[in-house]
């Protein structure tokens, strides 16, 4: 059964600072891994999305790397901003399963 | 071009009532998924519906139902309402099941 789990839970840093954030998951044999940000009580924006294939991927101030072997994925958010503040899942899918597994997120504080 | 919708926004209900929650999918996809997030929590897969018939299920009771109509829109339907069941409903659409999947804003359920 695949686990997704997202360290750390929660992280508060001063604007402009660089940040990582975890992804790690049990079951290597993943098809894509997706991104996604979630402001309070609302829904899931699609981020970066990295198919099982690639390396990578970036998005102006964010990239996503993704080691399938490991079974890791960090977010690097560059020069981060206030309105970066909110929570950031990741979530894999598994080549012949049409699900998204997600992990429990991680809470973005960015302090002007 | 018009993203994934939802509604209602609110919902409140009791124990013991019947509810339908409803999803418009993103222009050209043919794919719906549903995702039940409790407060503190990741999305938890519920099922996903694909040219009109269920196409893969989480583990949830058949109190949980389904349809999607020829135009790919789709309902949830939750049967004898639990005070757990009170939680983010979300609603995925994609282009197939193994699409990207593009997030509605969610439909908040509080039985109370």
């Amino acid at each position: 059964k695949q686990e997704v789990t997202q360290i750390p839970a929660a992280l508060s840093v001063p604007e402009g600072e660089n940040l990582v954030l975890n992804c790690s998951f049990t079951d290597s044999a993943i098809y894509n891994l997706q991104w996604f940000r979630q402001d309070p009580g609302k829904g899931l924006t699609s981020l970066l999305l990295i198919q099982s294939s690639q390396r990578e991927q970036t998005s102006g101030r964010l990239n996503a790397s993704l080691d399938k072997s490991s079974g890791r994925s960090t977010l690097y958010i560059a020069a981060s901003q206030p309105g970066d503040s909110a929570t950031y899942l990741c979530a894999v899918s598994q080549g012949g399963s049409e699900k998204l597994v997600f992990g429990k997120g991680t809470k973005l504080t960015v302090n002007p | 071009e018009t993203g994934v919708t939802q509604s209602p926004t609110h919902l409140i209900k009791t124990r013991g009532q019947q509810v339908t929650l409803r999803c418009s999918s993103q222009s050209g996809h043919n794919t719906v998924s549903w995702y039940q997030q409790a407060l503190g929590q990741g999305p938890q897969f519920i099922f996903q519906y694909y040219r009109e018939e269920e196409n893969g299920r989480g583990n949830f009771p058949p109190r949980f139902s389904g349809l999607q109509f020829p135009n790919y829109s789709s309902e949830l339907n939750v049967n004898a309402l639990e005070l757990n069941d009170s939680a983010l409903y979300l609603c995925a659409s994609s282009n197939g099941p193994l699409g990207a999947q593009y997030f509605g804003p969610g439909t908040r359920l509080l039985v109370l």
